[in-house]
């Protein structure tokens, strides 16, 4: 049992529409991440947040916007998404971004599907 | 910048056999490395990391792995593979700045 949650967890949204992930941490982090995992590939890291603050866009198209309101709840907001977009959102946390000491802890992901 | 390549996308092993799963790393600098565990449905759960020190890290559920430097490699082991252990495994990357590069994963399979 990981402290760390997400809604929904499946998704399944046409190109036109908006819809928003939501990720909440119960663990007391600082640090908080969003990667992509599409199928046969690795996984991919499109944002980081540490202490509220965004510290990495791994180079993200604009049509995947993050928020961070507080440390403990992190949200991907999608308006026109293409069918490549479908895959498991993972939602990850850990103390601090700055260290690979400190571990990252997983969510359950949501599984979105672009028609 | 840090890569991980992780050989064999599928390992098939019989109940109480051996578990290898094997990956390599490349790294300008001192790595921090680490194994995550993927079962249906979840998310990814550390099994095991390694930082500095011992080079052999021993993980959640039997599992251990030993960093080799100078084969570049930190592979996966458990002596005798159990049906839970079915899953996917991932073995990462990092130097220090917290930019996990993960493989495109292992998936085990346990034939009883």
């Amino acid at each position: 049992e990981t402290g760390v949650t997400q809604t929904p967890r499946h998704l399944v949204m046409g190109m036109t529409n908006k819809k928003s992930l939501k990720c909440e941490q119960h663990l007391g982090h600082n640090a908080m991440y969003w990667y992509k995992q599409s199928a046969k590939k690795p996984l991919e890291l499109m944002f980081v947040y540490n202490f509220k603050e965004q510290t990495e866009n791994n180079s993200v198209p604009s049509r995947f916007s993050p928020e961070c309101p507080n440390s403990s709840h992190l949200f991907l907001h999608l308006h026109t998404l293409q069918p490549e977009d479908s895959a498991l959102y993972l939602c990850a946390s850990s103390q601090d971004a700055t260290s690979s000491v400190y571990t990252q802890y997983f969510g359950p992901g949501t599984r979105l599907t672009v028609l | 910048a840090q890569s991980v390549t992780q050989l064999g996308s599928h390992v098939s092993v019989s109940e109480g056999a051996l578990v290898l799963l094997r990956c390599n790393y490349s790294s300008s600098v001192p790595p921090y490395l680490f194994w995550y565990v993927q079962y249906p449905n979840q998310g990814l759960q550390l099994l095991l990391k390694y930082t500095t020190g011992a080079t052999l890290v021993k993980g959640i559920n039997g599992f251990e792995a030993e960093f080799k430097k100078s084969e570049t490699s930190f592979h996966l082991t458990k002596p005798s593979a159990h049906m839970s252990d079915a899953a996917e495994y991932f073995c990462a990357v990092s130097v220090d700045n917290n930019d996990m590069r993960f493989g495109a994963g292992t998936r085990l399979t346990v034939k009883p």
